[in-house]
């Protein structure tokens, strides 16, 4: 089955503790993305990648790694995850960058 | 970065039509439309995308003005399950996006 896998789906954490949450996805997609989403501000791009080891900018990347070392990977990386922090994150990855994007089932992170 | 504007709400009855509109008036030549849908707890999911010409799938139809300065998502008959947030969104070839409030739909049995 295609599907972009999160994890985890919950995660508490307390400021400053380095974290990572993983991203893959099974159908060898280019594109893979990041985003936050929170109420009232909608989903906003973290960062994305078009290819190994090629990734950009999104919206809002402060505060914010990642890395892309294989095809189906694409953690998020938060190195000193502060309070604003706490959001869902969701992965998402397409075969072209203007194609349709699978969105993984998110992580929810509390950070405390 | 082109942006798009929907209603932030909208009704429909079950088994009528939806039109669900979207303003984009900064599109660019190679910026794709793409719908998504939300439900509670879940992921985006996918609906539907166009360049420049109407689509159709098993979910929806999307028609795209001439001009490409809006498009209008419709859901043919709609049901409780499509009450969901539907988000329009431009997609561009290196796949920066960027997501509006979306339009929250609400199906009345």
């Amino acid at each position: 089955e295609a599907q972009v896998t999160q994890n985890p789906r919950y995660l508490i954490t307390v400021t400053g503790k380095k974290l990572t949450v993983t991203c893959s996805q099974n159908m060898n997609h280019e594109y893979m993305s990041w985003y936050r989403q929170d109420p009232g501000l909608g989903l906003r791009q973290i960062y994305y990648s078009m290819n190994v080891e090629v990734t950009d900018k999104g919206d809002v990347p402060e505060g914010y790694k990642v890395s892309r070392k294989e095809k189906r990977n694409f953690p998020l990386i938060l190195e000193s995850p502060s309070p604003n922090q706490t959001s869902l994150y969701f992965c998402a990855s397409s075969s072209q960058g203007h194609t349709e994007a699978f969105f993984g089932q998110g992580t929810r992170l509390t950070v405390v | 970065d082109a942006k798009t504007t929907q209603p932030n709400s909208m009704e429909s009855n079950e088994e009528e039509p939806v039109h669900l509109p979207c303003n984009h008036s900064t599109i660019s030549g190679t910026d794709y439309i793409h719908w998504y849908r939300q439900l509670p707890s879940q992921g985006p999911e996918y609906v539907i995308h166009g360049l420049t010409s109407n689509v159709n799938n098993r979910m929806a139809s999307l028609a795209i003005a001439e001009d490409r300065k809006s498009s209008t998502l419709i859901l043919h008959r709609a049901t409780l399950r499509d009450a969901a947030v539907y988000y329009c969104i431009l997609k561009t070839s290196y796949d920066k996006v960027i997501f509006g409030p979306g339009t929250s739909l609400s199906v009345i049995p």
